[in-house]
């Protein structure tokens, strides 16, 4: 059985520009959750799709939204990046939200 | 919010050596699971374990869920087992707010030294 699968895997931003980083869940989970990684700040929960709906979001601003397809494969979107967008944007799947989460290998973001 | 923490902050070791990392979490939880970071950054799964004991090879963990804390045994550390161990967990009373969402610790760094 195939792992979640992040693309892309490495990005390099000017501050401004947005981004759109992808995340494809375990075959038949259907929770996909985000999560943003940095030294500063540890590992924050970004938000939770679940049969296309969100159904938690953590706290961080508007330019940081998602959504979820019929497939289940997700997509995170950052607008007008700034600098301190710079991390490691991690996706989990699960097959309900409440069992064991499985990570993706993640997408390192530099804001220049 | 469920409040996370893990001790040790730092830990070195020689190869062949056993530790104990600690987890205490602030409230009851539907689930616990133990990571390790590799250096390329991804969260390898090592133990979903709410409550009870579990062993995989020379890891094992215990999850004390009446008093709120998990443990993560490594007998025999090798340099492989280096990197950072966090423990992440679901809050059982934040309702809807608790869904997809695991509250991690700040992590555990080993470093284990041939």
């Amino acid at each position: 059985k195939a792992g979640v699968t992040q693309t892309p895997r490495y990005l390099i931003k000017t501050r401004g520009q947005q981004v759109t980083l992808s995340c494809s869940p375990i075959s038949g989970h259907r929770s996909v959750s985000w999560y943003q990684q940095t030294p500063g700040q540890g590992l924050q929960f970004l938000f939770e799709y679940f049969s296309e709906t969100q159904r938690n979001k953590g706290n961080f601003p508007g330019r940081f939204s998602g959504r979820q397809f019929s497939n289940s494969r997700s997509e995170m979107n950052v607008s007008t990046l700034e600098l301190g967008d710079s991390a490691l944007y991690l996706c989990a799947s699960s097959l309900a939200g409440r069992s064991g989460a499985f990570f993706g290998q993640g997408t390192r973001l530099t804001v220049v | 919010g469920i409040q996370v923490e893990q001790s040790p902050p730092d830990l070195i070791l020689q190869e062949g050596a056993n530790s104990t990392l600690r987890c205490n979490f602030s409230d009851s939880v539907n689930n616990l699971q133990w990571f390790h970071q590799n250096p390329w950054g991804q969260l390898i799964n090592l133990f979903y374990i709410p409550s009870g004991t579990k062993q995989n090879g020379r890891l094992s963990a215990t999850t004390v869920a009446t008093e709120r804390y998990s443990l993560l045994y490594i007998s025999s550390s090798q340099t492989t087992d280096s990197g950072v161990y966090f423990c992440a967990v679901d809050g059982a009373n934040a309702g809807g707010t608790s869904y997809g969402k695991l509250t991690f610790g700040q992590g555990t760094i080993l470093t284990v030294h041939p």
